[in-house]
């Protein structure tokens, strides 16, 4: 069963607007979320996360909003660029396995110029 | 740093021959992941270490399945025998250490699987 999800395998945008990607999950006891970025034949690598006492984090381009009573997470990326272009993984952790990212199956971001 | 360093980059194997891939962490970090990546499923972990001890394995999807960590600078992931469903990328990732959860996991750029 998968704990969190990532319903939309791809999402396109213009260059400039927002994209905006959405994640689910099911387990209360997760309090700490996180997004990782995606290049083909890279590895991900860490873009932002949020703990569960914020509703909103900010880094440059990127945020992160946590509606908690929806089990609900979103990354808002403004403007959108071309490099932004990747697969882009939700991950929670908390509870018993507080070390343990249980990822999201992924976004694929396709921002066109 | 060079961050996690994966071998192979690629792997082509048949069906029932063994396959082992491999990790390098950070220098310095304590904890060791193993993902596996598929379309169906995302990133999934396999197994983690800290301090070159496994504290769980149970993503291990079979017996066929076993990883190692030596010492603190290299495990080893082991398929035997394999099969094409094995197909994947799989990632090792390392971290600092286990407490908490807010320190990053890095992630090495994986190594393809294909088993025919």
């Amino acid at each position: 069963d998968q704990q969190v999800k990532q319903n939309s395998p791809s999402l396109s945008v213009q260059e400039g607007r927002i994209s905006i990607l959405n994640c689910d999950y099911t387990n209360s006891m997760f309090d700490y979320f996180l997004w990782y970025k995606k290049y083909p034949a890279e590895g991900p690598t860490f873009l932002i996360s949020i703990s569960s006492i914020k509703d909103k984090n900010e880094d440059g381009r990127f945020t992160v909003f946590l509606n908690k009573s929806a089990k609900h997470l979103s990354l808002h990326i403004v403007p959108s660029q071309p490099g932004d272009s990747a697969v882009y993984f939700c991950a929670a952790s908390g509870g018993s396995g507080t070390y343990k990212y249980i990822f999201g199956t992924g976004t694929r971001l396709k921002v066109l110029a | 740093d060079a961050g996690v360093i994966q071998s192979p980059r690629h792997e082509v194997t048949e069906m029932g021959q063994e396959v082992t891939l491999r990790c390098k962490p950070i220098s310095g970090h304590n904890s060791l992941f193993w993902y596996r990546q598929t379309m169906m499923r995302g990133l999934e972990l396999l197994i983690y270490f800290n301090n070159n001890v496994p504290i769980d394995d149970s993503g291990m999807p079979e017996d066929r399945f076993s990883a190692k960590m030596p010492n603190a600078s290299f495990s080893t992931l082991k398929i035997q025998p394999s099969e094409p469903r094995d197909s994947a990328v799989y990632f090792c990732a390392s971290r600092l250490g286990l407490a908490g959860n807010t320190d990053t996991q890095y992630f090495g750029p994986g190594t393809r699987l294909t088993v025919l």
